[in-house]
């Protein structure tokens, strides 16, 4: 099972918006809602922002959206904030009852 | 609440075994699939294996297929994973994570216990 593909990193002033992608296939990304994005700063817990593609857990900031098209899920930040700065997942259930990370994306806050 | 606190890690020579262990509180353990998520030096989240809530479905990533086991105690609230024939690649930090389903998402993580596979 390959990972689905995402940007190194990406960047963006605060205030601004960012979108990060998550390529994969029909037999992942493609293929189910069972998609998931995680935040991860070094040293803590991946933290769950996104399930389902699109539904954000209590008390994850509005800030954080998301939506699927075809292969692609994506992942958008909007008011970027110092504390966004962190690394991001986004993980698929699979056609062989698996799940999968994305290789994972830095966002910096510049 | 919530919690999951991971322990067993530590430095083993390559082909040696290890035993994980995950202790839960704050929830009601047997309700839940649990799965083990790992983390290699500089590089990203990857998914090891998963766990039903009354083991009657477990699933392994390929990479450690054959060489690790998943099991749980839901007398005891705990989760763990058996690693044999361990490598040099399996050198990471290793998490639990509660899983929900069926979102296949994964609401809480413990802290991790890192694994050192190195002689």
């Amino acid at each position: 099972q390959s990972a689905p593909t995402q940007p190194a990193s990406v960047s963006g002033s605060p205030g601004q918006s960012i979108t990060i992608s998550c390529t994969g296939t029909s037999s992942d990304v493609g293929g189910y809602n069972y998609v998931s994005w995680y935040q991860h700063h070094p040293g803590k817990a991946p933290k769950l922002i996104i399930y389902d593609v699109s539904k954000r857990p209590s008390g994850v900031s509005n800030r954080f959206s998301a939506s699927k098209s075809g292969n692609t899920a994506s992942l958008t930040i909007s008011g970027l904030q110092a504390e966004d700065e962190a690394d991001y997942y986004c993980t698929s259930y699979t056609s062989s009852s698996t799940l999968v990370f994305g290789g994972g994306t830095k966002l910096t806050v510049l | 609440e919530v919690q999951l606190v991971e322990s067993g890690g530590g430095l083993v020579k390559p082909g040696g075994s290890l035993r994980l262990s995950c202790a839960a509180s704050g929830f009601t353990f047997s309700s839940y699939s649990m799965n083990w998520v790992r983390q290699a030096p500089g590089k990203g989240l990857e998914w090891v294996s998963s766990i039903s809530s009354s083991s009657n479905y477990i699933y392994y990533a390929d990479s450690v297929k054959g060489r690790f086991t998943i099991s749980r105690d839901n007398a005891k609230n705990s989760l763990y994973l058996q690693m044999n024939s361990l490598r040099a690649e399996d050198t990471a930090l290793y998490y639990c994570a509660r899983e929900v389903v069926p979102d296949a998402a994964f609401d809480y993580w413990g802290q991790g216990t890192l694994v050192t596979v190195s002689s």
